[in-house]
């Protein structure tokens, strides 16, 4: 069964400082893994999706980054803004598994 | 395209009501999911639907609940009778068959719910 986690479960940060968040997962067969945004009362926005076969992926201000071997994938948010305070959720489908297995997200403060 | 649309966005009910939840997914996309998402449990995959089939259903919690897809461009949730417990976000959200796209989820903007 696949568990992902990511750490830490809440993050206050100055605004432009430059963060990176967390997520693991147990197992390392993945077809791919997506990161998305939530803010509150709204739905998941997909920030970025990471093929099995990819290292990492940029967007603007953002670039996620997958090593499979060991079970890992950060999310790093270069100099961040206010409105960048928002839950942060990494999700993991399995090779073979048309779902996905989320993590509980981080929830990320950033104070102008 | 418009995105994954759903309604109603809020409903309010009384324990007891019948409650029918809609989503409408992107269109050409194969597979459909229902999703509730609460403080406590985060998100929980309830059931998905792969060209309107309904494929693992594992997830729906009792059998108050039910869903269907009658076709490709609709699907619905229905919560009946509904009971102060089932308040929450319930999410759809639609993906691409994977070898047809990138297999990337797209979600709806939710349905609040809360039962009285």
């Amino acid at each position: 069964k696949q568990e992902v986690t990511q750490i830490p479960a809440a993050l206050s940060v100055p605004e432009g400082e430059n963060l990176v968040l967390n997520c693991s997962f147990t197992d390392s067969a993945i077809y791919n893994l997506q990161w998305f945004r939530q803010d509150p009362g709204k739905g998941l926005t997909s920030l970025l999706l990471i093929q099995s076969s990819q290292r990492e992926q940029t967007s603007g201000r953002l670039n996620a980054s997958l090593d499979k071997s060991s079970g890992r994938s950060t999310l790093y948010i270069a100099a961040s803004q206010p409105g960048d305070s928002a839950t942060y959720l990494c999700a993991v489908r399995r090779q073979g598994y048309s779902t996905l297995t989320f993590g509980k997200g981080t929830m990320l403060l950033v104070s102008p | 395209d418009a995105g994954v649309i759903q309604s109603p966005r809020h409903e309010v009910t009384e324990m007891g009501q019948e409650v029918t939840l809609r989503c409408k997914p992107i269109s050409g996309h194969d597979y459909l999911f229902w999703y509730r998402q609460t403080m406590m449990r985060g998100l929980e995959l309830l059931i998905y639907f792969n060209n309107n089939v309904p494929i693992d259903d594992s997830g729906m919690p009792e059998d108050r609940f039910s869903a269907k897809m009658p076709n490709a461009s609709f699907s619905t949730l229905k919560i009946q009778p509904s009971e102060p417990r089932d308040s929450a976000v319930y999410f759809c959200a639609s993906t691409r068959e994977i070898g047809r796209g990138t297999g990337e989820l797209f979600f709806g903007e939710g349905s609040r719910l809360t039962v009285l």
